[in-house]
């Protein structure tokens, strides 16, 4: 399967203070990046989708100015949290993908704790 | 919009127990449908698959049918392990770079020896 580096694993962060995710897809070009955030015991749900080269597209109640995403090249996407508060405590994960691929490969995620 | 249903949890049974995780979709075309699962501490991994209706997607002892006719997916193993002990999410997607993946809310099934 696809190799997907996803890091930080884990991070903890005082609140008010930014955190940047890096996502890398290792083997394939990944012309989308999907951002999920799963809260505990609930489903992974859809933050926002990001094309290489372009703005991305964020879910209904997803703050665009909160959660800054950059897909500036076909191997990298990356997540920023910014002035991160208690609520913002989640796992992120994203998923590379591209035209043609119909199944998911996933990174280990990132555990964000903010204190 | 599509959505994915699934049973709640937790799910506990005892080792060698039969095992069902209900999965409903409701979907606008014909997605495929995975399982996921996680074990404790890891990321997700893909369990099994189907992209047609009536295909069966198998792995390690877990199956799955695409049911179109009652729109359901759900999951199935005959014995399971203690190492089966997971969260496991029935999902949909369309496929492609620009379809997501819809999740289900996740199944926790704890065995116990």
């Amino acid at each position: 399967g696809a190799v997907v580096s996803q890091h930080p694993s884990w991070v903890i962060c005082k609140s008010g203070t930014s955190v940047k995710i890096e996502c890398r897809s290792l083997d394939f070009q990944a012309t989308t990046m999907f951002w999920y955030r799963q809260f505990p015991k609930q489903s992974l749900m859809l933050m926002a989708t990001s094309n290489e080269g372009s703005k991305a597209t964020y879910e209904q109640g997803v703050e665009k100015d909160k959660f800054l995403i950059n897909h500036a090249s076909l191997t990298l996407s990356t997540l920023t949290v910014t002035s991160a508060h208690p609520e913002d405590s989640s796992f992120y994960i994203c998923i590379p993908s591209k035209t043609g691929r119909t199944e998911a490969f996933f990174g280990q995620g990132t555990r964000l704790t903010v204190v | 919009g599509d959505s994915v249903t699934q049973m709640e949890g937790p799910v506990t049974l005892s080792e060698e127990a039969f095992l069902t995780i209900n999965c409903t979709y409701t979907a606008t075309g014909y997605p495929s449908l995975f399982w996921y699962v996680q074990y404790p501490g890891e990321g997700l991994q893909l369990l099994l698959k189907a992209t047609k209706a009536d295909d069966k997607g198998s792995n390690k002892g877990f199956e799955a049918t695409y049911r179109k006719e009652t729109t359901s997916f759900h999951l199935e193993k005959g014995s399971v392990q203690v190492s089966d002990s997971a969260v496991y999410f029935c999902a949909s997607s369309y496929g492609g770079a620009t379809n997501k993946l819809i999740f289900g809310t996740g199944t926790l099934l704890a065995v116990q020896p």
